[in-house]
């Protein structure tokens, strides 16, 4: 299986709102609502942060959002914060019992 | 709480063997299947496979298939993912992650292993 597309980085300053996009195809996105984002510190194992395209774990600020159209999910980050800055993976549902990760988004706050 | 506990560092030559533990506990064993996913130094994560641990079916990434095998003692509640004929681009972190059984996210990971191949 390939790997979901995601832009390298994206920079956003204190309090502004950015958007991760995450693009794979009708065989993995397109298809099945089981999308879920991760949230990696250096040197840290990831974290769950959304699940089912655009749920929340208990514990999640709920400045953090999901949307799904078509191939391609999105994470949007409202009121970014210094904490924010970390990198940033989708993951899809991919049939067949196999899963695909994106390529990993650094997000930087300026 | 439910905590992956994995084993520790390792360094193998290529061509050799690894095998990777990840002992789980604070929830039912038999009840949530378990991911292993690995990240090569300064890369993204790459989902290798699943194991069923009622059973221990498996599934691998085709990557992969021919060169891991994924096991569980239930009586220890720990897996193990044992890669072979190892290649200096098999360097990477290591992890075991639970799978969620209403999202089928990867909802709690262990603290990864790292495995550097080198001669």
């Amino acid at each position: 299986q390939s790997t979901l597309s995601q832009p390298a980085s994206v920079s956003g300053s204190p309090g502004q709102s950015i958007n991760i996009s995450c693009t794979g195809t009708s065989r993995d996105v397109g298809t099945y609502k089981q999308v879920s984002w991760y949230q990696q510190y250096p040197g840290n194992a990831p974290k769950l942060i959304l699940y089912e395209v655009s749920l929340r774990p208990s514990g999640v600020s709920n400045r953090l959002d999901g949307s799904k159209s078509g191939n391609t999910a999105s994470l949007t980050i409202s009121g970014l914060q210094a904490e924010d800055e970390a990198e940033y993976y989708c993951c899809s549902y991919a049939g067949s019992a196999t899963w695909v990760f994106g390529g990993g988004t650094r997000l930087t706050v300026l | 709480q439910v905590l992956l506990v994995q084993s520790g560092a390792e360094v193998k030559a290529p061509g050799a063997s690894v095998k990777v533990s990840c002992q789980a506990s604070g929830y039912t064993f038999t009840a949530y299947y378990m991911h292993w996913v690995r990240q090569a130094p300064g890369q993204g994560l790459e989902w290798m496979g699943i194991i069923n641990p009622s059973g221990g079916s498996t599934n691998y990434g085709q990557k992969f298939k021919g060169r891991v095998s994924m096991v569980r003692d239930t009586s220890t509640r720990t897996y193990y993912m044992e890669l072979s004929s190892l290649r200096s681009d098999d360097t990477a972190v290591y992890y075991c992650a639970r799978r969620d059984s209403g999202s089928s996210s990867f909802d709690y990971w262990g603290q990864g292993t790292l495995v550097t191949v080198s001669s």
